[in-house]
């Protein structure tokens, strides 16, 4: 079965660190998802993008977080620098158009010390 | 704004239990519907869906909801649930149409905790 493949998978840094997740989506799905997972706030959409062009950020933190679709088999989500508060699985998604359901990768469990 | 409501936030049950966990949404107008399971460290997967046609939709594991349009409910049931069901469960809602178009709104989730 076709996955999305996302990287690391755990990821432990000092805060003041820069911090890239990637992701890779299923081959054939035009539309990315990041989102941030806790256990006060649950699961936050960040970004999405579709056909690599960015929809909506507006669920990320513009002053240290960016998100960006260099190509179509690859989405990066950075933090620069990092702080505790990052803290938190982050999961990339894809789908193959509207109205299609997510498929979710693993997950990428960050821990700013 | 658009929103989904998951009444539940923790749910005990012993195994054979039937399970009832509640879904609302906010949206007017054409919306599409899911269900969604996080097995403890594991990433969202999809139970079931519904988008038009019969409101009773039957997913995997013997997981069915039914959306009942009137009160803007889809809700998530099985009969008797195992052990192995344990695991946190999100509804959520797509809009079809308008600015929003693209952005699946998640429930906070419920976790279920099924007690051998």
């Amino acid at each position: 079965d076709a996955r999305v493949t996302q990287t690391p998978r755990h990821k432990v840094t000092e805060m003041g660190q820069e911090v890239t997740m990637r992701c890779q989506p299923i081959l054939g799905h035009n539309t990315v998802f990041w989102y941030r997972q806790t256990m006060m706030q649950g699961l936050e959409l960040l970004a999405y993008f579709r056909n690599r062009a960015p929809l909506d950020d507006s669920g990320m933190p513009k002053d240290r977080f960016s998100a960006e679709m260099p190509d179509a088999t690859l989405a990066t989500l950075k933090i620069q620098p990092s702080e505790p508060r990052d803290s938190a699985v982050y999961f990339c998604a894809s789908r193959r158009g509207d109205n299609q359901p997510q498929h979710f990768g693993d997950g990428t469990r960050l821990s700013i010390l | 704004a658009q929103s989904v409501s998951q009444h539940n936030h923790h749910v005990i049950l012993s195994e054979a239990a039937s399970l009832e966990l509640g879904c609302n949404y906010s949206y007017g107008g054409t919306v599409n519907l899911f269900w969604y399971v996080q097995y403890p460290g594991q990433h969202l997967q999809l139970l079931l869906k519904y988008f038009s046609g019969d409101p009773l939709v039957k997913g995997i594991k013997g997981f069915e909801a039914e959306f009942i349009k009137s009160k803007f409910s889809f809700n998530l049931r099985k009969p008797s649930v195992q052990w192995s069901d344990t695991a946190e469960y999100f509804c959520a809602a797509l809009s079809a149409y308008g600015g929003s178009q693209g952005n699946l709104i998640f429930g906070k989730g419920t976790k279920l905790s099924v007690k051998p």
